[in-house]
């Protein structure tokens, strides 16, 4: 069965220093979205991008962060300095149709950022 | 505010027994998509189970089901025959426009 996979699965990095997550969607998806968990907290929103543009964002997604689709596989979520507060783990989902109301989205496995 | 409520922040159960997790959710939309997905310690998100919203029949695979009100804005998931490897984090979630939102999460021991 296709699957959302996400590289790595750890990332350790220092304060300020640039992270790149890295997610490969399933093949016939055409929705993106990236989503964060703080440990002990919710899962939250942060953007969605469709046709090589940002949908929607979160307050949470400012301009510390960015999303870039560089080739036909893969889906980046990149934070350019990172914080302390950004130590959480990153989810990255896929959806075939119209993010909507109307469709699922499958999660990948999660990327385990944490910033020291 | 459109939101998700899991009232049950723990829950415990004996194995082989069934349980219910309840969840209430606030939408002004009508059709939409609910879901349960279960986060192991892996921290991993799996999805348990789907609702739409225009169905009226209950969703169920297999071990799982869920009692859908509608009316109610509720969406409880009932596990059958708990299994050890239950033992999760679940979260109830809807879709609004571009987005899942989730609940808070209801973690389930199953005891052996």
């Amino acid at each position: 069965e296709p699957e959302v996979t996400q590289t790595p699965s750890h990332q350790v990095t220092q304060m300020g220093q640039e992270v790149i997550l890295r997610c490969v969607p399933i093949s016939n998806h055409l929705y993106f979205y990236w989503y964060r968990q703080i440990l002990g907290q919710k899962v939250e929103f942060l953007v969605s991008f469709y046709n090589n543009e940002i949908s929607e964002k979160s307050e949470i997604f400012d301009d510390q962060f960015s999303v870039e689709r560089p080739d036909g596989s893969n889906f980046t979520l990149k934070i350019r300095s990172t914080k302390l507060e950004d130590s959480a783990m990153y989810f990255c989902a896929s959806s075939e149709q119209a993010g909507g109301n109307t469709d699922t989205q499958y999660f990948g496995p999660g990327t385990r950022l944490t910033v020291l | 505010a459109q939101t998700v409520t899991q009232s049950q922040p723990e829950m415990s159960v004996q194995e082989a027994e069934t349980v219910t997790l309840s969840c209430t959710y606030d939408t002004s939309e009508n059709n939409y998509y609910l879901f349960w997905y279960k986060q192991p310690p892996s921290r991993q998100m799996i999805l348990v189970i789907r609702q739409e919203a225009y169905k009226q029949q209950n969703a169920t695979e297999n071990r799982f089901s869920v009692n859908f009100q509608k009316a109610a804005k509720s969406f409880s998931l009932k596990i059958s025959d708990s299994q050890l490897g239950d033992t999760a984090m679940y979260f109830c979630a809807f879709t609004r426009d571009d987005k899942i939102i989730f609940g808070k999460g209801t973690r389930l021991h199953i005891l052996p």
